[in-house]
Order: structure tokens, then sequence, then C-alpha cells
């Protein structure tokens, strides 16, 4: 049982470059969730989805896009990546009681 | 807007000492409350609390949820070096399915 996934596990980007994160559960939710940690910070919401086809604003999205055309995976893309987004990027599943997270992305735009 | 507030922000102790976490919250449609540790990784679950659950135990670890003043403690007893982590707590939201997060609580256990 695989539960959550993500790939990559990290990445360094330079300025204004895009990439994609992936994410993929395997555990038939419904609800999946991007959110970023940074120090001192907690876990923010970036996006999230309630079903296949659905997304919608966390509390940062700027600069980020999300789309959840299949119901186990739930890609998060950064157009033109910027220094600020330099994070740890977690994604998370629920039925809407525990949350199941991935392992992190260790995302550095230089 | 919904909040989720923890303290303290961080703690050092002692191996043998007990401590106790805090978690308020403000949420609207609040149907539960999460507690995770997080080493150098993701955040693994701990316990949630709801309407129907306000007490888990597991080994050394406890947590409460006090319905009427919109708080949780997370209790620690006989701490040991490997419970030095950040302790999230979140609060989920029912009608906007989000999980709101507090800013973890740092603690470090001494040897």
């Amino acid at each position: 049982n695989a539960g959550v996934t993500q790939t990559p596990k990290f990445r360094v980007l330079k300025t204004g470059q895009s990439m994609t994160l992936l994410c993929a559960q395997d555990m038939n939710h419904e609800y999946m969730y991007w959110y970023r940690q940074d120090p001192g910070m907690g876990l923010r919401l970036i996006h999230y989805s309630v079903g296949e086809g659905t997304t919608a604003k966390g509390e940062v999205p700027d600069g980020y896009n999300v789309s959840r055309l299949k119901k186990q995976n739930f890609l998060l893309g950064l157009e033109s990546a910027a220094p600020s987004q330099t994070s740890v990027y977690f994604c998370a599943s629920t039925d809407a009681y525990e949350q199941y997270f991935g392992p992190g992305t260790r995302l550095t735009v230089t | 807007e919904d909040k989720v507030v923890q303290s303290p922000l961080s703690l050092v102790v002692h191996e043998g000492d007990t401590v106790t976490l805090n978690c308020s919250y403000e949420v609207t449609n609040f149907r539960s409350l999460l507690w995770y540790k997080q080493e150098k990784k993701a955040p693994t679950f701990l316990f949630m609390l709801t309407s129907s659950g306000i007490e888990k135990k597991s080994g050394r670890l406890s947590s409460i949820l006090d319905k009427k003043e919109l708080s949780s403690i997370l209790n620690i007893t006989a701490t040991q070096t490997g419970d030095s982590a950040i302790y999230l707590c979140a609060a989920y939201n029912s009608g906007t399915y989000k999980y709101i997060f507090g800013t973890g609580t740092r603690l470090k256990v001494l040897a």
C-alpha cells in the first residue's frame, strides 16, 4: 500500500523556469491538498481539490496552478519560479477524517 | 477567518519530564482536531478528536479536546529523546473542507 507519493523528492530550479510536482494516492480519497512549509510558518495551504475535476485556492495560491484530471492524481505547477517559492512542498489526501501526507518535495529556486 | 494557535512555540525538557502542549482554535463548522508529530520529514498522525471522541491515549501520549474552551492539549509523560520533534495541531472546517494548521511547538528532549 503506497499511500501518498510525490515526485520528485528534490529539485533545483533557476528563476523563471517552470516545473510540475506530481502527487498520487491509492486510497480512493476525494480530497487532496498541496501545502508548503517554511521555517516557523507551519503548513500553509496552496490549493486543494474536493473531487476529480475540481480545484480551489488556499491561503497562498499566487504563482501556482493545479489540476485534478484523475481522482488519484493532483498536480502542482509553477509557471515561472521565483526564489520566494523555495520551500518544502507536501501533498496530502483525506477521506475528511485523518489526513495522509506524502514524503515531501524540497524545492530550491536560485 | 479561521485560526489555530499553538503554545508554547518551543520547549526544552529533560528525559523523564512530562510536557503539555496547547492548541486553541477558532474555526467555523468545526468537526475535528488533529495532532501530528513531525521529525525531519512528513507529519505523522497521532490523534484525531471529535465531538464523539474528546479524549485519546496511546502509550505515553494523550490528548483531550475541550469544546467549551475551543482548545486541546497534548500530554507526553516520561519524555524520551525520541520525542524531540515539532508537534502540529490542525482543525478541520467541514464547510470548506480545509485543515487549518498551527505553526507548531518545537520540543527538544535532552538526555
